[in-house]
């Protein structure tokens, strides 16, 4: 089992709909990043959050720390949205040691 | 603000040639990150630098993968011989300290080895 776990895998939705994906993770964390990979590799960060919730336009982030669980939501989805969401937490502790563990992705496609 | 360069972005090499990525940090970034992605999978960390000393390179491959940081500045990831199975995109990312702030992703070497 990952430690980090994402859901769907695969979500395909029509263009307007609410988009929501999901992060689990077994691993204590002190941030969690969301991240957007597009055709062609390149990764975008989208959020770091560490409590709460944050919005950037039609995105929004929440983490719950106790529950170890964040979600990401699209409102309005369009098809230029369409691309890998990948959920990945940094660990608490030794700052030097630290690296990023990734979920292993959920593909999004948006329909016209 | 400039962002992470990576070149090359795409590259076809056949299987026992040798290859090299190219990254260029954010300035002023002490923290540089070597990630391999095999489709359908997350980014797997290979090798990790602060400054041009080695942080972390317990999941590099060092019988065929090799990277160095010599200035502290930019870095190359080497493969030699490439096999098929390292077919990958290949990220590079860079961040202020260890920790979280200001990480940035670059846009990725697509290799394919036939």
């Amino acid at each position: 089992k990952n430690e980090v776990e994402q859901s769907p895998q695969n979500l395909t939705a029509q263009e307007g709909e609410f988009i929501t994906i999901n992060c689990s993770y077994s691993v204590g964390i002190s941030a969690l990043h969301w991240l957007q990979q597009h055709p062609g590799g390149g990764i975008v960060s989208l959020f770091m959050l560490s409590s709460g919730k944050k919005k950037h336009g039609r995105l929004i982030a929440t983490i719950n720390i106790q529950e170890k669980h964040s979600s990401l939501h699209i409102t309005a989805s369009h098809p230029r949205d369409s691309a890998v969401y990948i959920c990945a937490g940094w660990p608490g502790g030794k700052q030097g040691a630290q690296k990023l563990v990734f979920g292993q992705g959920t593909r999004l496609t948006i329909n016209p | 603000e400039a962002g992470v360069a990576q070149s090359p972005r795409y590259k076809i090499i056949e299987k026992r040639q040798s290859v090299a990525f190219w990254c260029n940090p954010i300035s002023g970034h002490a923290t540089l990150y070597w990630y391999q992605q095999i489709l359908g999978q997350g980014p797997k960390l290979l090798i990790q630098f602060q400054n041009n000393g080695v942080v972390d390179d317990s999941q590099l491959p060092k019988d065929r993968f090799s990277a160095e940081r010599l200035k502290g500045v930019d870095s190359t990831l080497k493969i030699q011989p490439a096999k098929l199975e390292d077919s990958a995109v290949y990220l590079c990312a860079s961040s202020f300290g260890t920790g979280t702030y200001g990480y940035t992703f670059g846009s990725g070497t697509r290799l394919t080895v036939v």
